[in-house]
């Protein structure tokens, strides 16, 4: 099932300008991660905000938890060419306590920057 | 250089047979998962170990088979009971404890079946 949904499915934008992501989820989670895909590649982990945050900086990324709206907005700021690819929320289902809950993947936000 | 090795990148198989996935990692983790990804679509879900030995189903374990002998290879079998299995995989591992929950992603085996 899918747990967490990304908005919008495709996004371009100009290089320099900020690129928003937005991510829904339905049920209650322990934290929401951010990764990003470049095309024909792994995932590499951008950024985790637990539940009882926020808001999270790192470099020029900047995540939002909303828990009472069940959401999260992922913000790059000034675009490079190098930030095209595809980015996807992943929450974990909060019912195991030890370290390895399991994630679960949105369908992706798939952002391409324009030189 | 520490991290999450697959392989082989590329691999085809014709239908009825059963192909293996290598999935290897040097960083330590006590944790394994294999997803699958189709095209345009986001990561689901197969099979997910914890512990060396120990190993459980995921959202889609139909037609695939796992085994954790080692704390760092968690090879998965594709077997010719998948209905549709072309498709990307993806091997990921993750700390078992210590509060970091995010997980390190090998490069992916695009498996083709004809």
């Amino acid at each position: 099932s899918q747990q967490g949904e990304e908005d919008p499915q495709a996004l371009s934008i100009q290089e320099g300008e900020n690129a928003t992501m937005n991510c829904s989820y339905k049920t209650s989670i322990n934290n929401l991660q951010w990764y990003r895909q470049n095309s024909g590649r792994g995932l590499v982990h951008l950024i985790l905000i637990r539940s009882n945050e926020r808001e999270k900086h790192s470099g020029r990324l900047r995540v939002t938890l909303d828990t009472s709206k069940k959401s999260s907005s992922l913000l790059i700021t000034a675009s490079r060419a190098a930030d095209t690819a595809s980015y996807f929320c992943a929450t974990d289902d909060g019912l195991t306590n030890f370290g390895n809950e399991k994630l679960t993947f949105g369908t992706g936000t798939r952002l391409t920057i324009i030189p | 250089d520490g991290g999450i090795t697959q392989s082989p990148k590329y691999l085809f198989r014709k239908e009825g047979q059963n192909v293996t996935l290598s999935c290897e990692q040097n960083l330590n983790h006590d944790a394994m998962y294999w997803y699958r990804q189709d095209p345009g679509q986001g990561l689901r879900l197969i099979y997910y170990s914890q512990i060396v030995n120990d190993f459980q189903k995921g959202d889609i374990a139909e037609g695939y088979s796992v085994s954790r002998e080692k704390k760092e290879s968690f090879p998965l079998t594709v077997t010719s009971a998948q209905k549709n299995p072309t498709a990307f995989y993806l091997c990921a591992s993750s700390k078992r404890q210590g509060g970091s929950y995010e997980q390190y992603f090998g490069p992916g085996t695009r498996l083709t079946v004809t």
